[in-house]
């Protein structure tokens, strides 16, 4: 059973780098079926896919996030990451990771709660 | 970029039977997955491949998709199925959630 867990701060301070770390378990990340995703939900609100990232280093991100974004994977650590820049309040959002086969996101981490505040 | 949408809540009785729509511009080209998302859990995959349930989702939960419109269908709708739902599309460089549909079973 797949299984994935977000780790990072729950609070950045507005114009800082947002790191966050998804660690991976009973799966790999060089298995060629899977990307691994970034997606957030900003609070009472939908879900955003941020981007995804694939083991031979392709990225693919949302446009209007591309600038800022940066998604990469440790297959020696079983971990992928995101980094987010220059980040403001409407960052504030629980973030997930998420298993990514394209047409689906089939195995989600439970998310973690980032607040951009000063 | 791409978009889908969705309705903003569907109301239903228990028992009946409930659709969701997702909407976008020749939807049927592509792969439709949906969502259920209840309150303070991450998303579950219900529908993959428009019309495909994984283990272990009940057999009330169907899909389809034509045209311009994925459609999401809750046989014999329960309690435990109010949430949120929400459709998601694909590319080949990027991946787009509808805004989510509200259900609730009343």
């Amino acid at each position: 059973q797949v299984q994935l867990q977000e780790s990072g701060p729950g609070l950045v301070r507005p114009s800082e780098t947002l790191s966050l770390t998804c660690t991976v378990s009973g799966g790999s990340l060089y298995d060629s079926l899977y990307f691994w995703a970034w997606i957030r939900q900003a609070p009472g609100k939908g879900l955003e896919w941020i981007g995804s990232g694939y083991y031979t280093g392709d990225t693919y991100y949302k446009p209007s996030l591309k600038s800022r974004v940066t998604i990469s994977l440790d297959t020696s650590k079983s971990q992928f990451s995101l980094k987010l820049r220059s980040v403001t309040a409407a960052d504030t959002a629980v973030y997930y990771c998420a298993r990514d086969q394209e047409e689906k996101f089939d195995y989600w981490g439970r998310g973690t709660l980032v607040t951009v505040s000063s | 970029s791409y978009e889908v949408t969705q309705p903003p809540s569907v109301s239903v009785s228990p028992g009946q039977a409930a659709s969701i729509t997702c909407s976008g511009d020749k939807l049927s080209d592509r792969y439709v997955s949906w969502y259920q998302q209840r309150p303070g859990q991450s998303p579950l995959l219900v529908i993959f491949q428009d019309t495909k349930r994984p283990s272990g989702i009940p057999e009330r939960f169907s899909g389809s998709n034509s045209g311009n419109t994925a459609t999401l269908t809750i046989s014999g709708t329960q309690t435990v199925d109010e949430a949120d739902y929400y459709c998601q599309a694909w590319d080949s460089t990027t991946r787009v959630f509808g805004g989510g549909t509200k259900l609730t079973v009343l």
